[in-house]
């Protein structure tokens, strides 16, 4: 099967510039992850979509991010305005969401977003 | 609050030794996920194991193994003999199915692996 999509893969943009990140998922995956992961640190959650619904964003910072799944497939990820300590990479996963599916709970992630903020 | 703690943040062996790569985790819920995730330079997250928090049986798969101690709270890693392509960064994870914890995937903060030849 297909892997999780992420473009651009790499982006490097001035602080209070604008950038968007676009993520499509495996086919058949319900729910949707972003994630934010700073060098030399684990990722960190931002957002987790079910469908086209948000689940989580508690860690999302709603001031300069947004993330939306119009249709509950593909999803963007936004910064507006960035700042220096975004800088990171941004990576998309997607799961399985029913429990009894092998390989639910199983986050399949795309290869990442390298942000870098000047 | 889930946590999941990797205290060695840096690792570095010879090709061919043993290594293990500790993972202790805190959460409320009673039923749980633990995995072990591979960040090789590339960059991509790759799953290695998922054990869930009824099954405490040690897994083997191929030079991997995984020692899973529910009374300890701990999810271990072991490498035997160790190979360059081996190098990478390990994240140990946890994610909640129940008390509220939305199935959120929590990872540690990772161990660096480096074999040398």
């Amino acid at each position: 099967e297909a892997g999780v999509a992420q473009s651009p893969r790499y982006k490097i943009i001035e602080k209070r510039q604008s950038v968007a990140f676009w993520c499509n998922p495996i086919s058949g995956h319900a729910t949707l992850y972003w994630y934010q992961q700073i060098l030399g640190q684990g990722p960190k959650l931002l957002i987790q979509f079910q469908n086209n619904g948000v689940v989580d964003d508690s860690q999302l910072p709603k001031d300069r991010f947004s993330a939306e799944r119009l249709k509950g497939v593909d999803s963007t990820l936004k910064i507006q305005p960035a700042k220096l300590e975004d800088s990171a990479v941004y990576l998309c996963a997607s799961s399985h969401y029913r429990q009894g599916i092998s390989g639910a709970n199983v986050l399949t992630f795309g290869a990442g977003s390298r942000l870098t903020v000047l | 609050a889930q946590k999941v703690t990797q205290a060695q943040t840096e690792i570095s062996v010879v090709e061919k030794e043993d290594v293990t790569l500790d993972c202790v985790y805190e959460t409320r819920d009673t039923t749980y996920y633990l995995f072990w995730y591979k960040q090789p330079p590339s960059g991509e997250l790759v799953f290695l194991i998922r054990r869930n928090s009824f099954d405490e049986q040690n897994e083997i798969s191929g030079r991997y193994s995984w020692n899973f101690q529910k009374s300890t709270s701990s999810f271990n890693f072991t490498i035997t003999a160790s190979q360059v392509v081996d190098s990478a960064v390990y994240f140990c994870a946890l994610r909640g199915v129940s008390g509220g914890s939305n199935y959120k995937l929590t990872f540690g903060k990772g161990t660096l692996l480096t074999v040398n030849p």
